[in-house]
Order: C-alpha cells, then sequence, then structure tokens
C-alpha cells in the first residue's frame, strides 16, 4: 500500500522560506510523478508543481517564480521548497501520486492523483 | 489554463436522494484527463473517479461519472450519510493541473 507522510514546520515567518519534505512508501519513486497541492483555510485546492525522478517539472505558472520541487529517489522522498511567503502562503499542504501508466520505457501521467498524505499545516506569522 | 466551474456552491439534500454535480471546463477536454474526489472536514481528497466515468478503487458502485468536451457531471444514488462532503472536479492539460472550486453536500 502506497502511503505518503508530509514534514516540515507549523509556522513560518513571512518572507522567509517554507521547506517541506515528502516521505513515500510502498512505491517506487522511479514509476509515478509526484505533486504538491496546498488548500488555504475553508478555500479550495491548488496544485503547486509536480517531478519526475529523472528531474522532469512542471510548476503552477503564478508560483513558479517561488516554488523548487526536488525529488531523492534513494531516501524516497521529494520535497518542496517556496520563497518569499506571505500570509496568503498560509494553507495544509499536500503531497500526492500523480498516477501514471507504462509505455515502453517512459511512464505517462494517467491524469490524477490516486494517493495523498494527510497534509501538513502551515502558517505563515510573525 | 483551463478553468474549471462547478455547480452549484451547495446542495442541501436528504439521505437516499438521487444527485447530481456538475463541472464546466473552459474549453474542451480529453474525458480522460477529469476527475473527481471527495474530501470531509480534516481529511486530505480522496480519488472517487477518474477519465471522467471510472470508478477509483474501493468506490461504491452508487457514484458515477458521466460527460464529454466541456461538461461533466458526479451522480450519486441513494445518498448515504457518509456521502456528505466537498467534492472537486480537477483536469489535467498541457503539464498543468486545474481544480475545480468545489460542491458541498450538506444535509437538510
Amino acid at each position: 500500500q502506497v502511503r505518503l507522510q508530509e514534514s516540515g514546520p507549523g509556522l513560518v515567518k513571512p518572507s522567509e522560506t517554507l521547506s517541506l519534505t515528502c516521505s513515500v512508501s510502498g512505491a517506487s519513486m522511479k514509476t509515478s510523478f509526484w505533486s504538491w497541492i496546498r488548500q488555504s483555510p475553508g478555500k479550495g485546492l491548488q496544485w503547486i508543481g509536480n517531478i519526475y525522478y529523472s528531474g522532469s517539472l512542471n510548476y503552477h505558472p503564478s508560483l513558479k517564480s517561488r516554488v523548487t520541487i526536488s525529488v531523492d529517489t534513494s531516501r524516497n522522498l521529494f520535497s518542496l521548497r517556496m520563497t518569499s511567503l506571505t500570509a496568503a502562503d498560509t494553507a495544509t499542504y499536500f503531497c500526492a501520486r500523480f498516477e501514471s501508466r507504462r509505455e515502453g520505457y517512459n511512464f505517462i501521467p494517467r491524469g490524477h492523483f490516486d494517493t495523498w498524505g494527510q497534509g501538513s499545516v502551515v502558517t505563515v506569522s510573525s | 489554463e483551463i478553468v474549471l466551474t462547478q455547480s452549484p456552491d451547495t446542495l442541501s439534500l436528504s439521505t437516499g436522494d438521487r444527485v447530481t454535480l456538475f463541472c464546466r471546463a473552459s474549453q474542451s477536454i480529453s474525458d480522460s484527463l477529469l476527475a473527481w474526489y471527495q474530501q470531509k472536514p480534516g481529511q486530505s481528497p480522496r480519488l472517487v473517479v477518474y477519465g471522467a466515468s471510472s470508478r477509483a478503487t474501493g468506490i461504491p458502485d452508487r457514484f458515477s461519472g458521466g460527460g464529454s468536451g466541456t461538461d461533466f457531471t458526479l451522480t450519486i444514488n441513494r445518498v448515504e450519510a457518509e456521502d456528505f462532503a466537498v467534492y472537486f472536479c480537477q483536469h489535467y492539460g498541457g503539464g498543468l493541473i486545474t481544480f475545480g472550486q468545489g460542491t458541498r453536500l450538506e444535509i437538510k
């Protein structure tokens, strides 16, 4: 069974940098895409970005300048780094597996998230 | 960027009712790239339907998805107490992922 677990600070000061890690168990990181999604209090879901183990990346256009996603297959985890935080970045941050299918030697996204972490609450406040 | 608009924002209904949730895309999309999620308070979202009409593992058959082009639906036959939650649609295309704003199902 695939499990994802987020870890990171619950409180970050304005203008500082957020670093979150998602630990993956029960799946090879080389067979899927891995994602970060956030949800502001009482609001909807916002996709942040995807990464494939090879380093292939996609980011939400509005966050691209402040976000870096990286993967460490040796430790079975992937990470989110977001700079210049403001109160608007206060949210629950989820990591998720973006399911893929094999096509030859490659894995292609199937278009949906089949497994989510439980979420990490991040508050931006001084 | 594809914009997904869900309607209505909130639905009040009773257990046993049949309900249809709507998701409209700002332009025509491939139905293979449209999914629905259920989220209960304090929980992470749970995949309900993918590829517009395929139920995810463990989802009861009272849930069904449909639609094509720009208009998609999620129908729940005979709503049960455990189904009261917020439902989001989601699309993947051109390397980007977007979510609808959500529809809340509440008990009448």
